[in-house]
């Protein structure tokens, strides 16, 4: 079973700085299988980026996604005041289907 | 537009079983995965299980083997997930999605879980 880890936990960051995300799997994954999702208080997860680096629909430019084997990063080149949430990693496998990472929160500084 | 609304709030009693609902509309809803994923207070995303609204085929996280019975009424396109000896452990919300993918095979294309439900509160407490 594969393992994601994120890092930092927390991040700590003001608007308009960049915020840099790590997923590390415990074995390499696909790039076409990992999504990252955003999670704001009280509400549902959104999907962020999908096959390592494609944007989902509606999702600003400042949001981009890079990485392969066991490495992936979600970048947020300037933080919006709205950006400041839980960020989560995802790979999408064989068994089992779905393995999320820990998550990190970014926070206002 | 394209929605899953999910049933409301429930308070279970420990041993007790919970039938959550989502609801699909705007789209067809025999052509799309739905997954269930659970967020106790303060925690990460869990999931818990996938199942294919046309054929009714499924899939279950094994911590949930055994507990958990994911169904679907598709002339209501309404997909079901039951957890079943419920626990305190069991006090989250419950999410369902929609997975955009070809299914899990060797060239398969995932395309993420794009549209999800409000969420659906469980509380278990005696």
């Amino acid at each position: 079973e594969i393992v994601l880890t994120q890092s930092p936990g927390t991040l700590s960051l003001s608007p308009g700085e960049r915020a840099t995300l790590s997923c590390r799997a415990s074995q390499s994954v696909s790039s076409s299988y990992l999504a990252w999702y955003q999670q704001k208080p009280g509400q549902a997860p959104r999907l962020l980026i999908y096959g390592a680096s494609s944007r989902a629909t509606g999702i600003p430019d400042r949001f981009s996604g890079s990485g392969s084997g066991t490495d992936f990063t979600l970048t947020i080149s300037r933080l919006e005041p709205e950006d400041f949430a839980v960020y989560y990693c995802q790979q999408y496998g064989s068994s089992p289907r779905i393995t999320f990472g820990g998550g990190t929160k970014v926070e206002i500084k | 537009q394209v929605q899953l609304v999910q049933s409301g709030a429930e308070v279970k009693k420990p041993g007790a079983s919970v039938k959550v609902s989502c609801k699909a509309s705007g789209y067809t809803f025999t052509s799309y995965d739905i997954n269930w994923v659970r967020q106790a207070t303060g925690q990460g995303l869990e999931w818990m299980g996938w199942m294919n609204p046309n054929s009714g085929n499924t899939g279950y996280a094994q911590k949930f083997q055994g507990r958990v019975t994911m169904t679907r009424n598709t002339s209501i396109s309404t997909a079901y997930m039951e957890l079943s000896s419920l626990r305190s452990e069991d006090t989250a919300v419950y999410y369902c999605a929609r997975e955009v993918s070809s299914g899990w095979f060797a060239g398969s294309y995932y395309y993420g879980m794009d549209v999800w439900g409000q969420g659906t509160t469980v509380t278990v407490s005696s």
